[in-house]
């Protein structure tokens, strides 16, 4: 069964950078069939896409948040990878690391790390 | 970016209950529409895509219609295993965006 697991820092400094990293198992990451995205939940509130990264390499990223994010996969660690840069309070929330299925013209995500829990503060 | 509108954003109903949950598409997404689960705590969950097709091991007590701007989410016999919040998603233009929620609960 896949499972991916996130990790990293709970507590960052504003104006420091975020790094997240999700490790995925019982499944390959570096499949063509799928690819893989990064959700955020601030507390009490809802989902916010925060980007996709397809196997090609190609990634798509939430306008708001695209001058300050960065993904990538590690295909030998079977991992990927956030960072978002300058955080502020506002980006305080868990971070999902989420494995898309598509084609056909579908496209969801159908399986999700438990999540973690970013606060930014000094 | 496509705007997406759930309502209500909260309810509460009897066990057995029929439950319905709208969302509403700033513009017509076709059937580009995905309905999740939250449970408190928890991560989404993938319950339909694409509108009405219900994802593997999904209970038939849930299900999904409506195409263009207007879908409905349905529970049918309500459970009290089916508290929580429930999130509609467009993927027809990026940015992906994920209705408001409507959270669940058992009178």
């Amino acid at each position: 069964q896949l499972q991916l697991q996130e990790s990293g820092p709970g507590l960052v400094k504003p104006s420091e950078t975020l790094s997240l990293t999700c490790t995925v198992s019982g499944g390959s990451i570096s499949s063509s069939l799928y690819f893989w995205g990064w959700i955020r939940q601030p507390p009490g509130k809802g989902l916010e896409w925060i980007g996709s990264i397809y196997y090609s390499g190609i990634t798509y990223y939430n306008p708001p948040l695209k001058s300050r994010v960065t993904t990538s996969v590690d295909t030998s660690k079977n991992q990927l990878s956030l960072r978002l840069s300058s955080v502020t309070a506002a980006d305080t929330a868990v971070y999902y690391c989420a494995r898309g299925d598509y084609g056909s013209g579908t496209s969801y995500f159908n399986f999700w790390g438990q999540g973690s829990l970013v606060t930014v503060s000094s | 970016d496509i705007q997406m509108t759930q309502s209500p954003s909260s309810l509460s109903a009897s066990v057995g209950d029929r439950v319905t949950i709208t969302c509403r598409a700033s513009q017509d997404i076709a059937n580009f529409l995905n309905w999740y689960q939250q449970k408190p705590g928890k991560a989404p969950k993938l319950l339909i895509y694409d509108a009405s097709n219900l994802d593997t091991g999904v209970s038939s007590r849930f299900s999904g219609s409506g195409s263009g701007a207007d879908f409905t989410f349905t529970i049918s016999n309500l459970q009290p295993e089916d508290i929580g919040t429930y999130y509609c998603q467009q993927y027809d233009n990026l940015p992906l965006t994920f209705g408001g929620g409507t959270k669940v609960e058992i009178k």
